[in-house]
């Protein structure tokens, strides 16, 4: 049972350099969302997409940029990484006939820190 | 704007204690959510609470959800060392159905 796979698992940038991580479900999950995990900032949602080919803007999205080519895969990118994005990224996925009530599932995270 | 105050934000207790966690809004909330984090992993739920006054139990933790939905405590009784972790609860707003909002966590450590 994957459920919910993020990679990587870790990763250190430079300052100004850009990566992607990927989020992949397999529960045929319709809504996906990725989260930035800080110390006293509780989760804070960045974007999340509720269907393939959607995206939409969380709480914090300046600085990332997403993509939902498949149902399946959620990407989270960032183009010039920045010290004040080093964190926990989480990447969640639920039903979404259950979104009110169901279950949201957690990838395990990605840490990752900028220099 | 936090819309969900989670209390305490720390919590340090001997095993066999007992404890309870606060969360709080001034907002209605359609349902609530309390989920435990432990290190290095995602938050996994624990339960769900979608009608006002409604209890639920989970072996050893009691869930309950204020009579007008905008407020949920956790009691633990007799904690263990297991129960160890980050608590968190997450609302979803009458009306928005799309994004849950979250309180910022209540970590518990249970010493043996």
């Amino acid at each position: 049972n994957a459920g919910v796979t993020q990679t990587p698992k870790f990763r250190v940038l430079k300052t100004g350099q850009s990566m992607t991580l990927l989020c992949a479900q397999d529960m045929n999950h319709e809504y996906m969302y990725w989260y930035r995990q800080d110390p006293g900032m509780g989760l804070r949602l960045i974007h999340y997409s509720v269907g393939e080919g959607t995206t939409a803007k969380g709480e914090v999205p300046d600085g990332y940029n997403v993509s939902r080519l498949k149902k399946q895969n959620f990407l989270l990118g960032l183009e010039s990484a920045a010290p004040s994005q080093t964190s926990v990224y989480f990447c969640a996925s639920i039903n979404g006939l259950a979104v009110n009530t169901g279950e949201l599932f957690f990838g395990e995270g990605s840490r990752l820190t900028v220099l | 704007t936090q819309l969900l105050e989670q209390s305490p934000q720390f919590l340090s207790i001997q095993e066999g204690e007992n404890l309870t966690v606060y969360c709080n809004s001034s907002s209605v909330f359609s349902s609530l959510q309390w989920y435990r984090q432990e290190p290095g992993e995602g938050p996994v739920l624990l339960v769900t609470v979608v009608t006002g006054g409604e209890v639920k139990k989970l072996k050893r933790l009691t869930f309950q959800f204020g009579d007008a939905r905008k407020d949920s405590s956790l009691h633990i009784t007799a904690a263990q060392p297991g129960d160890t972790g980050l608590y968190l609860c997450a609302g979803a707003e009458a009306g928005n159905n799309r994004k849950l909002i979250w309180g910022l966590g209540t970590s518990l450590a249970v010493n043996p």
